[in-house]
């Protein structure tokens, strides 16, 4: 158990529809991180929050976007779903905002777009 | 840009030795490696800094050529918990901004 929590763990939905992924980072973690994993796509980076503040943008479509909340949990929300949206989303943190340190990973939301 | 792993899938008998390898084409700052199981969360193996630094667990062994860009990570004397998909992620600068992995080696450790 890494200490990042995740809900819900699974999520069914249908083409066109919104909906919101949360993550609490380990206590006293400010940093977050969003991963995508699809099938065809690999584990991708989607986006960084540092303390409330976005830190860095990776491949995340214009249809989603995320928050950082004062109490340091973060949503990740994806609208107009579609069906490659599919895909494993994991919610990672990290103690420092510097590199070299290791990323906690949480057990991840499990998105089906039908 | 993407990392690249090789080989893209590995099968052992327990006890017997594997060796895997993550290129860039960039310099990088750090590589980690993480090790996942199906259907659940990556965890994390060990950090490989630019100049030699290393974080991670003792039974881990693995390194680091800056002059290539190469990591390579030594399963050693495999068990059946070894068995599961090793991403190799590479950071290119200090800013703790994001990893970028690579696509995966496969590892089944049969008995």
């Amino acid at each position: 158990d890494s200490g990042v929590t995740q809900t819900p763990k699974h999520l069914i939905t249908a083409t066109g529809q919104r909906v919101t992924l949360r993550c609490s980072p380990r206590s006293g973690d400010l940093s977050v991180y969003w991963y995508q994993q699809s099938l065809d796509q690999g584990l991708q980076f989607l986006i960084q929050y540092y303390n409330g503040e976005e830190r860095a943008k990776g491949n995340i479509l214009e249809r989603f976007s995320a928050q950082q909340f004062p109490d340091l949990h973060s949503e990740l929300n994806l609208s107009s779903l579609e069906l490659g949206d599919s895909a494993l989303y994991f919610c990672a943190s990290s103690p420092l905002i510097s590199g070299g340190n290791e990323q906690f990973f949480g057990p991840g939301t499990r998105l089906t777009v039908l | 840009q993407q990392p690249v792993q090789s080989p893209q899938a590995v099968i052992l008998r327990e006890g017997e030795d594997a060796v895997i390898n993550c290129s860039s084409s960039k310099a990088l700052y750090s590589v980690h490696w993480y090790r996942q199981k199906h259907g659940e969360a990556p965890v994390f193996l060990m950090i490989l800094l630019k100049g030699g630094e290393q974080k991670g667990h003792d039974k881990i062994s693995a390194s680091f050529n800056e002059k290539k860009q190469q990591s390579s990570l030594y399963l050693t004397a495999s068990q059946l918990s070894y068995s599961g998909t090793y991403f190799c992620g590479t950071e290119r600068t200090a800013a703790g901004n994001k990893l970028t992995f690579g696509g995966g080696t496969r590892v089944l450790v049969k008995p």
